[in-house]
């Protein structure tokens, strides 16, 4: 069971805004431990989208952000485009857990 | 370019074992700090292990913790999971990821393809 909570699904239209929220607690966001997004499309393997709760990789879009406050986290897609369909999983460090590193529940997004 | 390949997955019977490996390339193996990540079918990510450069430092989630040992050796740019006492839940891809340095310390920054196992009499 993952520490970190987001929903199961969001979905939008092409060209909209949908925003995918992490919900953690005291004992890792909420601690100020860095948040990391992922994207994983269908039948491959994660690929980092977000890094430091706010940044982007190079050759990621600027239609991704990664925003951070208090015990959770948002990564927002801007001009949602049939490619951004996929899975997203936020990640962090947890003080409670053996090893630390946690995902969330992850999401599914879907362009309709 | 950076490219982590796994290999080692099947079929297992529950309480087999089963041993996977990760070659790396393009990139200072020994330099980095390597983990294995897991993906039951349809569900979600899920931490496995995280070994140091050096192999001196490791940790297990508490889920495989006593049945599943991570190494690595350095010689040959390679990481393992050997996985005993298999369970039914234990079946999921497996993926090597390398922790990120500097900037983006913390995270998983490369991904291999992943090696699928599943336990099963």
């Amino acid at each position: 069971q993952s520490v970190l909570t987001q929903p199961p699904s969001v979905s939008g239209a092409p060209g909209q805004r949908v925003t995918i929220s992490c919900t953690g607690s005291s004992s890792n966001i909420g601690a100020g431990y860095d948040v990391h997004w992922y994207q994983q499309l269908p039948g491959t393997a994660p690929k980092l989208l977000i890094y430091g709760n706010s940044n982007r990789p190079s050759g990621v879009p600027d239609r991704f952000s990664g925003s951070k406050s208090g015990t959770s986290a948002s990564l927002a897609i801007t001009g949602l485009q049939a490619e951004d369909e996929a899975d997203y999983y936020c990640q962090s460090y947890d003080s409670s857990l053996s090893g630390s590193r946690v995902f969330g529940t992850g999401t599914k997004v879907t362009v309709l | 370019e950076v490219q982590l390949v796994e290999s080692g997955g099947g079929l297992v019977q529950p309480g087999g074992s089963l041993r996977l490996s990760c070659a790396a390339s393009g990139f200072t193996f020994s330099s980095y700090e390597m983990n294995w990540v897991r993906q039951a079918p349809g569900k979600g990510l899920e931490w496995v292990s995280y070994i140091s450069s050096s192999g001196s430092t490791i940790y297990y989630a508490d889920s495989v913790k006593g049945r599943f040992t991570i190494s690595r050796d350095n010689a040959k740019n390679s990481l393992y999971l050997q996985m005993n006492s298999l369970r039914a839940e234990d079946t999921a891809v497996y993926y090597c990821a390398r922790d990120g340095r500097g900037a983006v310390a913390g995270t998983f920054d490369y991904w291999g393809q992943g090696t699928l196992v599943t336990v099963s009499s």
